[in-house]
């Protein structure tokens, strides 16, 4: 019965590679994101929908393009990974619709970049 | 993007001592809510608050929402060993986009 899951958990790859992160949430939420936290814990955001539409898109380069089908999935891809990607990346949805405003992460994704 | 400030940046302090940290931001917030980190886990949830002024506590937790809306406070008593982590606030007004601070980092010492 896990909250929000994201996969995979871990994922190495070549420089230059393509790579896809998927997130789903079962909470019935409305809104999800994409986080990036670095070595330094900062977490920032990349991305926001809301109902499948993008709504926040903070000066991410557009090699990284999200994907929402439905409400309760948004995935991330990658194209032409760079070693300056790696870091982990939460997925997050929260609700605001009739009530106040929380949010809840994923497990996060661990990438590396060699 | 906007980042709020937390302080202290990190604590090292005894089990059974009580813990105090806060969050400051230039521009005010509807919502600040304080999450805990574990090493190779997502931010949880711990404490939500939506009132200028309020008080809250889950278990030995208790949260502050800053009577100037600019600012929010965690206190945790009695530590224990479980309560190591990265402790982060955030702050939102519409929902679509949640501020983070910088980051607490807490160890305890048993």
């Amino acid at each position: 019965d896990t909250a929000v899951s994201q996969t995979p958990k871990y994922l190495v790859t070549q420089m230059g590679n393509d790579k896809s992160i998927k997130c789903e949430q079962n909470l019935g939420h409305d809104t999800m994101y994409w986080y990036k936290q670095d070595s330094k814990k900062f977490l920032k955001i990349m991305f926001s929908y809301n109902n499948k539409e993008l709504i926040i898109n903070e000066t991410v380069p557009n090699r990284f393009s999200p994907k929402s089908p439905d409400k309760a999935h948004l995935n991330l891809h990658i194209n032409s990974l760079e070693l300056g990607d790696s870091a982990v990346y939460f997925c997050a949805s929260s609700q605001r619709v009739r009530g106040p405003e929380t949010q809840y992460f994923g497990p996060g994704t661990r990438l590396l970049v060699l | 993007g906007q980042q709020l400030n937390q302080s202290p940046q990190s604590m090292f302090i005894q089990e059974g001592e009580d813990v105090s940290m806060n969050c400051t931001s230039s521009s005010i917030f509807n919502t600040w809510l304080w999450y805990k980190q574990d090493p190779g886990e997502g931010p949880v949830l711990l404490i939500a608050l939506y009132k200028a002024g309020e008080l809250t506590s889950n278990g030995r937790l208790t949260a502050q929402f800053g009577i100037t809306r600019k600012d929010s406070f965690l206190n945790i008593s009695a530590s224990i060993p479980s309560d190591v982590g990265i402790y982060f606030c955030a702050g939102t007004n519409t929902g679509n986009q949640f501020y983070f601070g910088t980051g607490t980092s807490l160890t305890v010492i048993p």
